[in-house]
């Protein structure tokens, strides 16, 4: 069984600062996607990274995938109160029956306060 | 451009009653189709999954069953809630997983909060 490991499970910070969010696991994955959730509505896919050691921005945020697939992080850059929500990370395997689904971590809700 | 709709967006039923739970997407042909229950607003649990029509993979038991009668319609229903049964589902598809290079990510509905009583 896949499983991945997010961590902080809660955070809450001020306007302005920066953070980082980590999803670690024992397993290697063929790609890992994060998304992220507004309360009462569907998760929404921010990125996917695939490559080992890949780094994407996307605006002031950044993932990036470790080198062995193993583990990856998102790092926000003076975070501002849009940006909070629960952030989900995701793995997909690489074969046989696990490769139809995504492991899911279980969120870091952040919370941005102005 | 791809859509999804899931309702009913809430539904309050006293434990025993049925339920069903519908699910559509427009704007692309054969898609991977999926039932996540999410509790207390944190990790998602993957219930039910289809890669073609009539065909259900079931990922954990309960008394939850899913039907896909149509190539992009998936519905989640039950013959008798349980209290355990509340909860916020989300349905979500995925192109194909069988196309090379395909990572598979999910676009999801709006979801449905379910409040057994």
């Amino acid at each position: 069984t896949q499983l991945l490991e997010q961590s902080p499970q809660f955070l809450s910070i001020q306007e302005g600062e920066n953070l980082t969010v980590y999803c670690n696991s024992s397993s290697v994955f063929s790609s890992l996607q994060w998304y992220r959730q507004e309360p009462g509505e569907g998760p929404v896919l921010l990125v996917t990274v695939v490559t080992g050691g890949e780094v994407k921005k996307l605006k002031r945020l950044t993932f990036q995938f470790g080198d062995a697939r193993k583990d990856s992080s998102l790092h926000i850059t003076a975070a501002q109160p849009g940006d909070t929500g629960l952030y989900l990370c995701a793995g997909r395997g690489y074969s046989g029956g696990s490769n139809y689904k995504l492991t899911f971590g279980k969120g870091t809700l952040l919370t941005v306060n102005p | 451009s791809q859509t999804i709709h899931q309702w009913p967006a809430t539904l309050v039923q006293p434990v025993g009653s049925p339920l069903s739970l519908e699910c559509t997407v427009e704007g692309t042909s054969n898609p991977n189709l999926y039932w996540y229950r999410q509790a207390a607003g944190r990790g998602l649990q993957l219930l039910f999954y289809s890669v073609g029509i009539g065909q259900i993979s079931s990922e954990v038991p309960q008394n939850l069953s899913a039907s896909r009668p149509q190539d992009r319609q998936f519905i989640l229903s039950s013959k008798k809630l349980l209290l355990s049964d509340s909860g916020f589902y989300l349905c979500a598809w995925s192109v194909y997983l069988g196309l090379a290079g395909n990572t598979g990510e999910l676009f999801f509905g709006e979801g449905s909060r379910l409040t057994v009583l």
